[in-house]
């Protein structure tokens, strides 16, 4: 069982340059949601999906964008990559429900931009 | 915004000690999380307590919440090693997205 897997696991990208960060997740969960981790700030959320089709904003939306086409797959893509987006990205899933549910993580992309 | 607050920010101790760390919040929670993250890697979820619930253990863990202060603790004892790592708390905003906010961690050194 793979769990959550993170591709890829380091990039480097100038000012400017676009990419897509994968995330995939064999556990059939309906939650999944990105994360960044910088020096001394924690875990912020990007973006998260409660199910296909369905996105929404976390707390550090800008400058990213995701779909959720299948349960399986969430993407982050990075639209004009800036030096302040050099970070840790972490992908999670969990299975929905009215209680909190553990997350699941990813081993991360470390992301460099020049 | 971070949710909550972790004290201390770093930790070193001798294997067999006991760890204590700390976490603070700022808002009502429905549950509390404590998640271990080894260097280089991502974060594994050690334990969940409920926002009725005042202590939990798993193994050598022992997680206390507080409401009425909103503080948490995670102590663990006897420790070892390969429990060098960073420990994060998070907390749970009670709707049914489970989203998550993170504290800023504490760094845990055991020295053999």
């Amino acid at each position: 069982n793979a769990g959550v897997t993170q591709t890829p696991k380091f990039q480097v990208l100038k000012t400017g340059q676009s990419m897509t960060l994968q995330c995939a997740q064999d556990m059939n969960h309906e939650y999944m949601s990105w994360y960044r981790q910088d020096p001394g700030m924690g875990l912020r959320l990007i973006h998260y999906s409660v199910g296909a089709g369905i996105t929404d904003q976390g707390e550090v939306p800008n400058g990213y964008n995701v779909s959720r086409s299948t349960t399986e797959d969430f993407p982050l893509r990075l639209l004009s990559a800036a030096p302040s987006q050099t970070s840790v990205y972490f992908c999670a899933s969990s299975s929905q429900g009215r209680v909190g549910q553990p997350q699941h993580f990813g081993d991360g992309t470390r992301l460099s931009i020049l | 915004s971070q949710q909550g607050e972790e004290d201390p920010q770093a930790l070193s101790i001798q294997e067999g000690e006991n760890a204590t760390m700390n976490c603070s919040y700022k808002t009502s929670i429905n549950n509390l999380q404590w998640y271990r993250q080894n260097s280089g890697r991502g974060l594994v979820h050690l334990i969940l307590i409920r926002s009725n619930e005042r202590e939990k253990h798993s193994g050598r863990l022992r997680v206390t919440l507080d409401t009425s202060k909103k503080s948490s603790s995670l102590l663990i004892t006897a420790s070892r090693a390969a429990d060098t790592a960073s420990y994060f708390c998070a907390t749970d905003d009670g709707t049914s997205y489970g989203k998550l906010t993170f504290g800023q961690g504490t760094i845990l050194t055991v020295h053999p």
